[in-house]
């Protein structure tokens, strides 16, 4: 899997939109970005995935950039119940549902 | 929602006693795992099934034992619990189609005294 690197921590507004960088710059062709989140002792959480194209699902909107080096996933409206730590991860598709190894993740403090 | 249930959610027990950490899934997903956490820590693998009758030891070195007799059940079990396995175990299965995203279960809050 190809190393990310994430902010350690971001605050947001509650109602307002959290945007989510991801930098993966050795990111192969073939290689997937994934999100998932984990919410103090839960288990963790799938949001997203894309390899090149934006997608959107109901929890969330994935921008992959033209270069595939880099990543942002959108939170358009944050509530206090998405404060957790988001991980992004790059890898083959096939290897997706094989073991998860997460870095550090960024930890999005919601804020009324 | 994911349909992947662990019980207990919560466990405190003695040194020395036995426990079995239950985990099932009702998806039909082959893969499963058993991840092992500290709070604010990252998840370790220690064990995971590619299917029934198949199980392998994950990369954290663990006492415990899995079994996978049936598709949807993949048990843990400490033969002897330790104060060094006091830890959250958390149970996962995977799609192997689609977008092979992982699915994890509550988990399991074990203190061991």
């Amino acid at each position: 899997d190809a190393k990310t690197t994430q902010p350690t921590s971001m605050d947001c507004a509650e109602g307002r939109a959290a945007n989510l960088p991801c930098n993966h710059s050795t990111i192969s062709g073939n290689e997937y970005v994934y999100w998932y989140r984990q919410i103090h002792s839960q288990g963790p959480q799938y949001i997203i995935h894309g390899l090149k194209n934006n997608e959107t699902n109901e929890m969330a909107s994935l921008i992959i950039t033209e270069d595939r080096k880099s990543s942002t996933l959108i939170l358009p409206h944050a509530t206090l119940r998405d404060t957790a730590v988001y991980y992004c991860i790059v890898r083959l598709l096939y290897n997706a549902g094989n073991m998860l190894t997460f870095g550090g993740g960024t930890r999005l403090m919601v804020k009324p | 929602e994911a349909d992947i249930y662990q019980t207990p959610r919560y466990l405190v027990i003695g040194t020395g006693k036995k426990i079995t950490l239950e985990c099932s899934q009702t998806m039909g997903h082959d893969k499963m795992y058993w991840y092992q956490q500290d709070p604010g820590m990252e998840l370790h693998l220690i064990h995971y099934s590619y299917g029934v009758n198949s199980t392998e030891k994950g990369d954290l070195s663990s006492e415990s034992t899995v079994s996978r007799i049936r598709t949807e059940h993949f048990p843990l079990t400490l033969e002897s619990a330790r104060p060094s396995h006091t830890s959250q175990y958390l149970c996962a299965s995977s799609r192997e189609t689609g977008s092979y995203e992982q699915y994890f279960g509550p988990g399991t809050r074990l203190t061991v005294t």
